[in-house]
């Protein structure tokens, strides 16, 4: 079956090491996303791709970087400058026209201590 | 203003009530808008594209208003299953992939 897969589920870490959040698609699709949620709040951009090698700055990109070498992939790094990482980040993919909707991963719930 | 703006709610409706959310959006160049749900703790799933002559599936009908720059979702006969967040999302980008910003959503709870 063609989806997003986001791993790991729940991730642990000390305030001060940066953290790779993976997401992968099998969906041939172009265009992929990171969001973040906080509690109670709407999805936030981060980071966007619409083509391989290629992203965007979301809204709060500030802390955070990305890559994008595969189609398939779009692992995003939490670094130690972002102020308050503990979120629950969400990541998806669209295609193949640009009015067609956002498909999610299951998310990573990231919390910092 | 912000770019996408939803009325938070609570909205707090007895079954079978309709129901009916806004949401506006600044970029008169958007050109793809759609309505999600979220349940607790989950990821957002599709509910319905919204069309620019509006559409309907099952009780959940969407229209769109270039006009006055906003979408609407209503919900009839509301079931308590419906109880949710409900996102609005709309393609800022005009004609391309673009940024997809999400509106902070509205959450519906649905009572006996």
């Amino acid at each position: 079956d063609g989806g997003i897969t986001q791993s790991p589920k729940y991730l642990f870490r000390k305030e001060g090491q940066n953290v790779t959040l993976s997401c992968e698609q099998n969906l041939n699709h172009d265009a992929m996303y990171w969001y973040r949620q906080d509690p109670g709040q709407g999805l936030r951009l981060i980071y966007y791709s619409q083509i391989v090698n290629d992203f965007q700055k979301g809204d709060i990109a500030e802390g955070y970087s990305v890559s994008r070498e595969k189609k398939e992939s779009f692992p995003l790094t939490v670094t130690s400058a972002q102020k308050n990482p503990t979120a629950f980040y969400l990541c998806a993919s669209t295609g193949p026209s640009y009015n067609s909707p956002l498909h999610f991963g299951n998310g990573t719930r990231l919390t910092v201590t | 203003r912000k770019e996408v703006e939803q009325d938070p709610g609570p909205f707090n409706v007895p079954e079978g009530a309709t129901v009916a959310f806004n949401c506006t959006y600044s970029n008169s160049a958007s050109q793809s808008f759609f309505w999600y749900r979220q349940d607790c703790r989950k990821e957002p799933k599709l509910l319905m594209s919204v069309y620019s002559s509006g559409n309907e599936d099952g009780r959940f009908t969407a229209q769109l208003n270039r006009a006055s720059q906003y979408i609407s979702l209503l919900i009839r006969d509301s079931k308590l299953s419906d109880s949710a967040t409900y996102l609005c999302v709309v393609n800022a980008g005009g004609t391309s992939y673009g940024k997809l910003t999400f509106g902070q959503g509205t959450i519906l709870t649905v009572h006996p």
